[in-house]
């Protein structure tokens, strides 16, 4: 069965940076396309961005341009999220997502809680 | 960029109809497909409506989904309310360049 397995939750100080992951299995991991959305405690979606784990290209929303890295490690079929110089807003749970057909996010994972407190 | 704009919260009691709007700030409604997410505290969205009015497996039929290029708008209907189905629900939409774009989402309530 599909699953979107995401690393726990982290503490982060301003101006830090952090990894978050998510563990994909289930399927071809080359096959689909994987997108990070975030939500801010008692907040909407936030879309940051999408990678095609074939090739590793991305496409990340302007808004996190210059701050913002999505990778992937094909053996291990996993995807990284980076976020660097972070703050206060920065507190959210972050999502990775996997994109089925044109544009709809059919698997979720859990979701990753990010804290950046001092 | 364009905005999808929701109402922020509706209410209706059980067993009635109701209807979520989101409004496409520029471009075409039409010319992207239109999906709905439903997020219950504590959990990851799902997928009430994909591609403007499909169902995935497993969804109840009391869910449909529209578009409406006179208003560029997008619709979601949930008829025979239950209380299960109290929840936040988000629309989400694309453009060309492939940038996304979530609601600011409407929060059910059903009493």
């Amino acid at each position: 069965q599909v699953q979107l397995v995401q690393s726990a939750a982290e503490v982060q100080k301003p101006g830090a940076s952090v990894r978050v992951s998510c563990k994909t299995s289930g399927y071809t991991f080359s096959g689909y396309l994987i997108h990070w959305v975030r939500q801010a405690p008692g907040q909407g979606l936030e879309w940051m961005g999408i990678i095609n784990p074939s090739g590793g290209s991305t496409n990340y929303a302007q808004k996190f341009q210059g701050r913002v890295t999505m990778t992937r490690d094909t053996p291990t079929t996993t995807v990284h999220l980076g976020l660097s110089s972070l703050t206060s807003d920065d507190t959210a749970v972050y999502y990775c997502a996997r994109q089925s057909g044109p544009a709809h996010l059919d698997y979720w994972g859990r979701g990753t809680l990010v804290t950046v407190s001092s | 960029n364009f905005m999808l704009t929701q109402p922020h919260s509706v209410s209706e009691s059980p067993g009635k109809t109701v209807t979520i709007s989101c409004t496409r700030s520029s471009g075409s409604i039409v010319t992207n497909y239109v999906q709905w997410y439903q997020q219950r505290p504590g959990s990851p969205p799902t997928t009430v409506i994909y591609k403007n009015s499909q169902r995935p497996s497993g969804v109840p039929d009391r869910f449909s989904g529209s578009i409406d290029s006179s208003s560029n708008s997008a619709s979601l209907t949930i008829s025979g309310l239950k209380t299960e189905d109290e929840a936040d629900y988000y629309c989400q939409s694309y453009d060309t360049t492939n940038y996304w774009v979530f609601g600011g989402g409407t929060k059910l309530t059903v009493l």
